[in-house]
């Protein structure tokens, strides 16, 4: 079945650092991706998405490429802020609007 | 619009105890979902829901658990009895399927259950 593959955390950078966080995925088809953020005590939100190949997908200078040669969608970002400190959630849909979501990738940034 | 709704935010219960989640969801979206989160396990999916109809309730665990989607807006996950091991963050989801587009999930801001 599908799956998605993270790399492990935690991811612990300093401020202003730039930020790759790894998602690889397995799919029979052709899957919409997405990243999700789950800030502390609070539920997952919707950071961005791509819906087909060599899409990017970006949103608070967030960024990452659907590569479907090589079934990733890496997560980058130029210059991280304490306040991007979270678990970060790599995820796909493929049939209907059923998810399947990564483990999941902490990210502590230091001042 | 407020958003997904989840009540209560915290529950402490007795192992043995019968637990009820409640969840709104947002109004106009039509799937529905229970997810539960752990260090050890992540994030799993428990059962969803599409127009009040459970779908897939494949990832709950054992017959304790139970959920129910009476309306639109409202659903509930009850753990009957509870024990210590279904300690975790309860999450509800809803969204809703477009044709030419996905509008992905909003969450709520989970339940934390602790069983003691």
């Amino acid at each position: 079945g599908d799956s998605v593959t993270q790399m492990e955390g935690p991811v612990t950078l300093s401020e202003e650092a730039f930020l790759t966080i790894n998602c690889t995925y397995t799919a029979t088809g052709y899957p919409s991706l997405f990243w999700y953020v789950q800030y502390p005590g609070e539920g997952l939100q919707l950071l961005l998405k791509a819906t087909k190949a060599d899409d990017k997908g970006s949103n608070k200078g967030f960024e990452a490429t659907y590569r479907k040669e090589t079934t990733s969608f890496h997560l980058e970002k130029g210059s991280v802020q304490v306040s991007d400190s979270a678990v970060y959630f790599c995820a796909l849909v493929e049939y209907g609007n059923k998810l399947v979501f990564g483990a999941g990738t902490i990210l502590r940034v230091k001042s | 619009d407020a958003g997904v709704i989840q009540s209560p935010r915290h529950e402490v219960t007795e192992m043995g105890q019968e637990v009820t989640l409640r969840c709104k969801p947002i109004s106009g979206h039509d799937y529905l979902f229970w997810y539960r989160q752990t260090m050890m396990r992540g994030l799993e999916l428990l059962i969803y829901f599409n127009n009040n109809v459970p779908i897939d309730d494949s990832g709950m665990p054992e017959d304790r658990f139970s959920a129910k989607m009476p309306n639109a807006s409202f659903s509930t996950l009850k753990i009957q009895p509870s024990e210590p091991r279904d300690s975790a963050v309860y999450f509800c989801a809803s969204s809703r399927q477009g044709t030419n587009e996905y509008y992905g999930y909003t969450f709520g801001s989970g339940t934390r259950l602790t069983v003691v």
